[in-house]
């Protein structure tokens, strides 16, 4: 059973920003929240990975509030070429990555 | 440095017939996990491998199996095929996170496993 609730579609234009928020009610305290896209026959790249607060790489930024029940990947000016899946992972790898995907956003950007 | 590589590729088979699939981590990685991913059920951990040892375990029937080698590849083999057993297996490397650091998974392209 997936501990992720996140919306099954969102739908942009290309140069907005996308925010994507994801649900995690009983996420452990050892518990990191990660993000992963997929594009159609390939495997998941990661995204980006916050315990709390705020985290910013060059792709993505990663809000979590102080309660972490929930985080938000934020996708500044998006392309046709972001049209992909984006899973929000919620474990700890620590003793073995197995962490349970939940179905993802189906993201599609449009020109 | 290189990727996680998957082999092969793609592969049809008949049912009944049992397949291998390999997975060779990123060089350093000594954890492997493989994930089975349909579009009915999207992506399932099946399990994870480190030091040779199985160490997690998903859900799957006992079908399914996998080793890893002291080099850390690993290879997971589907006997009896089903016609279920049609989906895109991926593996993912990762290092083992320790300490409270959590580090990411790399995936390999995965192998498109077709049983007819």
């Amino acid at each position: 059973l997936a501990k992720t609730t996140q919306p099954i579609s969102m739908d942009s234009y290309e140069g907005q920003e996308v925010n994507i928020t994801c649900s995690h009610n009983n996420i452990a305290t050892n518990d990191y929240i990660t993000w992963y896209q997929q594009f159609p026959s390939q495997g998941p790249r990661f995204i980006i990975q916050g315990y709390k607060t705020k985290v910013t790489n060059e792709v993505a930024s990663l809000f979590i509030p102080a309660d972490r029940k929930s985080s938000t990947l934020s996708l500044p000016r998006v392309s046709l070429s972001d049209t992909a899946v984006y899973y929000c992972l919620v474990g700890s790898n620590t003793g073995g990555f197995k962490t349970i995907f939940g179905a993802g956003t189906r993201l599609f950007v449009k020109a | 440095k290189a990727g996680v590589t998957q082999t092969p590729r793609y592969l049809i088979k008949t049912r009944g017939q049992q397949v291998t699939l390999s997975c060779s981590p990123i060089s350093g990685h000594r954890s492997v996990s493989w994930y089975q991913q349909t579009p009915g059920q999207g992506l399932q951990f099946l399990f994870e491998y480190f030091s040779e040892t199985q160490r997690n375990k998903g859900n799957f029937p006992g079908r399914f199996s996998g080793r890893q080698f002291s080099n850390s590849r690993s290879e997971m083999n589907v006997s009896t095929l089903e016609l279920g057993d049609s989906a895109l297996y991926l593996c993912a490397s990762s290092l083992d996170g320790q300490g409270g650091l959590n580090t990411e998974a790399f995936f390999g392209q995965g192998t498109r496993l077709t049983v007819v």
